[in-house]
């Protein structure tokens, strides 16, 4: 099974600057998702992708947060502008699995907003 | 909406067991999951339960599901310091939203 890329692993902005973060799911998956894991807490939603269309981005703070998934592969996460809160760690997650029942996570993008 | 808890640290001698559990309120989850975090690392999905099954066994592995209490529990038998990692519990409902929905982690700590 082919994994997801996610890049930068870490990245460290100022409060008010732009950050954008990346995801590929590899082989191509329907599904995509975006997570958000704070300090000590399992990650929380923030959107869901099927091909390229956004079905679930009801947890997505659209005042600063947006998000494409362009060509239904690839996908890009960013945050304009950052603030000290949104330091955290963002993860991309694809559907795998033989009835696509088992969600594959990248490793992350760890994010520090000083 | 849908809520997932669990306890928060449990420490374990290597080679004894571990039994790690979690309680969930939507009666409509269709899958449990048990996801393992390493430092530094994204989620590792180790196994995962269907709704209308109460145990599962994957090698050192044992899924345990009462459904009526809703109450999930992962067993690890033999547990190795390589397990020391913190433990996720998730649930998700296949229509509608399917996204996860996670508990806060379980971390464990093996002890030589």
């Amino acid at each position: 099974e082919a994994g997801v890329v996610q890049s930068p692993r870490y990245k460290i902005i100022e409060k008010k600057q732009p950050v954008a973060f990346w995801c590929n799911p590899i082989s191509g998956h329907n599904t995509l998702y975006w997570y958000r894991q704070n300090l000590g807490q399992g990650p929380e939603l923030l959107i869901r992708y099927e091909n390229e269309e956004a079905v679930d981005d009801s947890q997505l703070p659209k005042d600063r947060f947006s998000a494409e998934r362009l060509k239904g592969v690839d996908s890009t996460l960013k945050i304009q502008p950052a603030e000290l809160g949104d330091s955290a760690v963002y993860l991309c997650a694809k559907e795998t699995g033989i009835r696509n029942t088992e969600a594959f996570f990248g490793q992350g993008t760890r994010l520090t907003v000083v | 909406g849908e809520d997932v808890e669990q306890s928060l640290f449990l420490s374990v001698r290597e080679g004894d067991s571990s039994v790690i559990n979690c309680t969930y309120t939507d009666s409509s989850s269709t899958y449990l999951y048990w996801y393992k975090q390493e430092p530094g690392a994204g989620l590792q999905l180790l196994t995962y339960i269907f709704s209308n099954m109460d145990m599962k066994q994957d090698q050192r592995l044992t899924v345990l599901l009462n459904k009526k209490d809703k109450h999930l529990s992962l067993r690890i038998a033999d547990t190795q310091t390589g397990d020391s990692a913190i433990y996720f519990c998730a649930e998700t409902i296949l229509t509608g939203r399917r996204a996860l929905t996670f508990g806060s982690g379980t971390r464990l700590q093996v002890q030589p």
